[in-house]
């Protein structure tokens, strides 16, 4: 039973236009959300979130978060090639685990 | 800025031999943690590990898995009689507190011959 699941799976985009990366989850006591770009190796974090309505954003990037439904948004404006990257959506399960359940990610493929 | 470094980042050994993976956590963290991710599937946990014992641990992790903070500076993931299904990218990753964003490496690459 997947608890996060990432919308689409997999995105074709021009350089210049905008995407939006969806998330959406399912835990008990919900804490936090964190959103990861994994190109060829480690995911690196882009931003964790935990009040309802509160973007964060950094540069190009920025996301928000509903908990009351549930989901959160991963924008990014004016997208480059290096942007090109599987994007991944983790929550931590529930009360007092702090492990990290991850979403299967959105492939996010950038042609010039 | 302060990286999660693992080692070696390719590993390749026979089914049935013990492997031991390596991880120097960032200085100033205290919660350690380590997932995999096999070919074209979701990144899953293995187990976390802080004040020197695991504090929680996934199904994965059974009897064969075991993970030890030997100094100050590694963590250790050792895979005790390998198995063809444990083929995968390992990640180890650290993070300050149990609330705050867990840092990833950069993966070592097990494959089971």
């Amino acid at each position: 039973e997947d608890k996060v699941v990432q919308s689409p799976l997999s995105l074709v985009v021009h350089e210049g236009d905008t995407v939006t990366l969806n998330c959406s989850y399912e835990v008990t006591n919900f804490r936090s959300l964190l959103w990861y770009k994994q190109e060829k190796k480690a995911p690196t974090f882009l931003f964790m979130l935990t009040s309802s309505g509160i973007e964060k954003k950094s540069g190009r990037l920025s996301s928000i978060l509903d908990k009351k439904e549930l989901f959160s948004i991963l924008n990014i404006t004016a997208t480059q090639t290096g942007d090109s990257a599987v994007y991944l959506c983790a929550v931590p399960p529930g009360a007092g685990s702090y492990q990290l359940t991850f979403g299967k990610g959105t492939k996010l493929s950038v042609i010039p | 800025e302060p990286e999660v470094t693992q080692t070696p980042s390719h590993q390749v050994t026979q089914m049935g031999q013990e492997v031991i993976l390596r991880c120097v956590p960032i200085s100033n963290h205290l919660y350690f943690y380590w997932y995999r991710q096999i070919l074209g599937q979701k990144v899953e946990f293995l187990v976390s590990f802080y004040n020197n014992e695991i504090s929680e641990k996934s199904e994965i992790f059974d009897d064969q898995f075991s993970v030890e903070r030997p100094d100050g500076s590694n963590f250790t993931l050792k895979i005790r009689s390998t198995k063809l299904e444990d083929s995968a990218m390992y990640f180890c990753a650290s993070g300050n507190s149990a609330n705050q964003p867990q840092h990833f490496g950069d993966g070592t690459r097990l494959s089971i011959l």
